[in-house]
């Protein structure tokens, strides 16, 4: 059981915009910065957004992080096959003092 | 460019340690702190610990305490992690990642390739 809620699987079309959602609580997205992370089958995680909004250099602006209360959400626009691949939100938990992640979203390109 | 290269993969018996190696290279390795994470087959990510690479300080996850251990040789800019008392449910990929060396809740930039530890009698 995860500290943070993302769906198991989201779905859309080529050239669709999509959206992962991530819920905390107060005692971690609410006052702590969230990233974000992809990962492809039998790869490593690749950091895709740093404190909440921020994106690595050689990010693509289609990808867009954002943070309200105690949720966050990863947006993908003009989404491509390419970007099948699961997605993971991370943040600290200060009651925890340890960083939590989410279970993870599946991501279809149909 | 950073680049963080882990050890082999590793199968141990219940009840052993096993100890896995980042290299690290690309940047300045004291400059930076290194967070390990690992997966367990199909599962989500899991937190471990971090270390600060400029003097070594550690944050462990409190289910690990007194089972793991992080260390750094800045003398070959390599991380090292062991956790001892093995069990099944310690199978999984282990990954190292760079980590701010100013807190240990920051992004995780750059990931090493994994090293699937498999815990099996």
């Amino acid at each position: 059981q995860s500290v943070l809620t993302q769906p198991p699987s989201v779905s859309a079309a080529p050239g669709q915009r999509v959206t992962i959602s991530c819920s905390g609580s107060s005692s971690n997205i609410r006052n702590n910065f969230v990233s974000w992370y992809q990962q492809f089958p039998g790869a490593a995680p690749k950091l895709l957004i740093y404190e909440n909004n921020k994106r690595p250099s050689g990010i693509p602006d289609r990808f867009s992080g954002s943070k309200s209360g105690t949720s966050a959400t990863l947006g993908i626009t003009g989404l491509q096959t390419g970007d099948e691949a699961h997605y993971h939100c991370g943040t600290w938990d200060s009651s925890l003092s340890v960083v939590v992640f989410g279970g993870g979203t599946q991501l279809t390109v149909l | 460019q950073v680049q963080l290269v882990q050890s082999g993969a590793e199968v141990k018996k219940p009840g052993a340690s096993v100890k896995v190696s980042c290299k690290a290279s690309g940047y300045t390795f004291t400059s930076y702190g290194i967070s390990w994470v690992r997966q367990a087959p199909g599962q989500g990510l899991e937190w471990m610990g971090w270390i600060s690479a400029y003097n070594g300080n550690t944050n462990y996850a409190q289910k690990l305490q007194g089972r793991v251990t992080m260390t750094t040789d800045t003398s070959t800019s390599t991380a090292y992690m062991e956790l001892r008392s093995l069990r099944s449910d310690d199978t999984a990929v282990y990954y190292c990642a760079r980590a701010s060396i100013a807190a240990a809740g920051l992004a995780l930039d750059y990931w090493g390739q994994g090293t699937l530890v498999t815990v099996s009698s």
